[in-house]
């Protein structure tokens, strides 16, 4: 089965700065998506940003980008320039390929808080 | 376009009690998810539905947890006798077709607590 950890369950940034969230995986496929969704407080959970497995270059939304290491099976998310509006939980996802189960499968999250 | 919507949004049950849970996913939307997020936790998938078809019921806590989605659009989720730890946010998604790159569309949540 896969397991997705994330180490930091709460982070702190100035507004303005930059912050980078850890996450790391656990997988015995070769074909899986991975994904960070956001949950704002009392708020939907939305997509801020994915990766698929098979592409080597880092995936990036505007001030959102990973750092994906394959080998490694680490994800991380770089929030640049954060903004009030960045404070949430952070969920690191993973979903498996074509043949594999549908569902997503959630870390224990990340919440953000962002400072004035 | 109007997103995933549930209801109720929160619920308050006595243990034991039957509830029933909905939800409108994002009207065309083959695929649907229901997830159960306990407090301070990451949501953990319950069961997945194509159209009508549940094709995976693997999450499912136990034969007290029932999902349906007869006309292949609003599911409902029925717990049945429920129990303290059933107390959590039950997540509904959708995706347009289900392949696995695809973004999964959240609604807000239905707030169980069982007393």
């Amino acid at each position: 089965a896969q397991t997705v950890t994330q180490s930091q369950p709460e982070m702190s940034v100035q507004e303005a700065e930059t912050v980078t969230l850890s996450c790391t995986y656990d997988t015995s496929e070769s074909d899986y998506y991975l994904f960070w969704y956001k949950q704002p407080p009392s708020r939907q959970m939305i997509l801020v940003i994915r990766q698929e497995a098979y592409k080597q270059q880092n995936a990036t939304e505007n001030r959102f980008s990973v750092n994906f290491q394959k080998a490694a099976k680490s994800f991380s998310l770089k929030i640049s320039d954060s903004q009030l509006g960045d404070a949430a939980m952070y969920f690191c996802t993973y979903r498996g390929g074509m043949n594999a189960g549908n569902m997503l499968t959630f870390g224990g999250g990340t919440r953000l808080m962002v400072k004035p | 376009g109007a997103g995933v919507s549930q209801s109720p949004r929160y619920k308050v049950a006595k243990r034991g009690q039957d509830v029933a849970l909905r939800c409108d996913p994002i009207s065309g939307h083959v695929s649907l998810f229901w997830y159960q997020q306990a407090l301070g936790q990451g949501p953990e998938f319950l069961t997945y539905f194509q159209n009508e078809a549940q094709l995976d019921k693997s999450g499912l806590p136990s034969d007290r947890f029932f999902a349906e989605r007869p006309e292949g659009s609003v599911s409902t989720l029925k717990i049945q006798r429920t129990q303290q730890e059933d107390s959590a946010v039950y997540l509904c998604a959708s995706s347009p077709t289900g392949t696995p790159q695809e973004t999964q569309y959240f609604g807000p949540g239905t707030r169980l607590l069982v007393l």
